[in-house]
């Protein structure tokens, strides 16, 4: 059975770094890519980029490069989302996804910045 | 970047036909854009029915159809079910980076 189970709630003060996680099982990790989406609090889902666990090849959008890391691990089977320096803006639910066919969601982490 | 847009919302009646369609600012979509679509309910992650255009999971319930309509990608639920309330929101390839629509509220009223 694939599963995708993420780390659970954090909360945090601007300016500090995080990184959650996104634990697979039950499929072949290295051959599909792993995405993560976010979801601010009442709006929609945003595609924040893609990474491909065999190689660590990853794919931003425009709007989240720069601000966000993603990266996995083969030897564990699990991917990551890391900041270095949060703001109230990230405030959000984050979900890990397969990127294949989009079938198979972690449950989503939620993420609270505030002072 | 590209916009993607979805109607805001839709009401449908139990048992009635409805058509959510997708957008593309750049122009016409294609079957390249890959367009995937999903449901999510209140509290829950999103699950999702249709991709690469017209391709459901097992999952996916046989009243949902993906294809492409007049340059858009479009979703059709025959036969709504009260079940079937939720945000519904299409997904594109640009040739690497992705994009969501900003979703469609669907009431099944």
């Amino acid at each position: 059975e694939v599963q995708l189970v993420q780390s659970g709630a954090e909360m945090k003060q601007p300016g500090e770094s995080l990184k959650i996680s996104c634990k697979t099982s039950g499929y072949n990790f290295a051959n599909y890519w792993i995405g993560w989406v976010r979801q601010m609090p009442g709006k929609g889902l945003e595609w924040m980029g893609i990474i491909q666990p065999r190689d660590s090849s990853s794919i931003y959008s425009p709007s989240f490069q720069g601000q966000v890391t993603i990266s996995a691990d083969k030897s564990i089977t699990t991917a990551y989302l890391q900041w270095s320096s949060l703001q109230a803006s990230d405030t959000a639910m984050y979900y890990c996804v397969r990127h294949f066919g989009y079938d198979y969601w972690g449950q989503g982490t939620l993420v609270t910045v505030s002072s | 970047q590209a916009v993607v847009t979805q109607e805001p919302s839709l009401t449908v009646s139990p048992g009635g036909t409805v058509t959510l369609t997708c957008d593309s600012s750049t122009g016409a979509v294609t079957s390249g854009h890959k367009p995937h679509w999903f449901q999510q309910k209140p509290g829950q992650a999103p699950r999702t029915l249709i991709y690469d255009t017209n391709i459901k999971h097992s999952w996916t319930p046989a009243r949902f159809s993906g294809s492409l309509l007049g340059g858009k990608a479009a979703l059709t639920l025959s036969g709504a079910q009260p079940e079937d309330e939720a945000e519904y929101y299409c997904f594109l390839s640009y040739s690497g980076p992705w994009l969501f629509g900003g979703g469609t509220k669907l009431t099944v009223l």
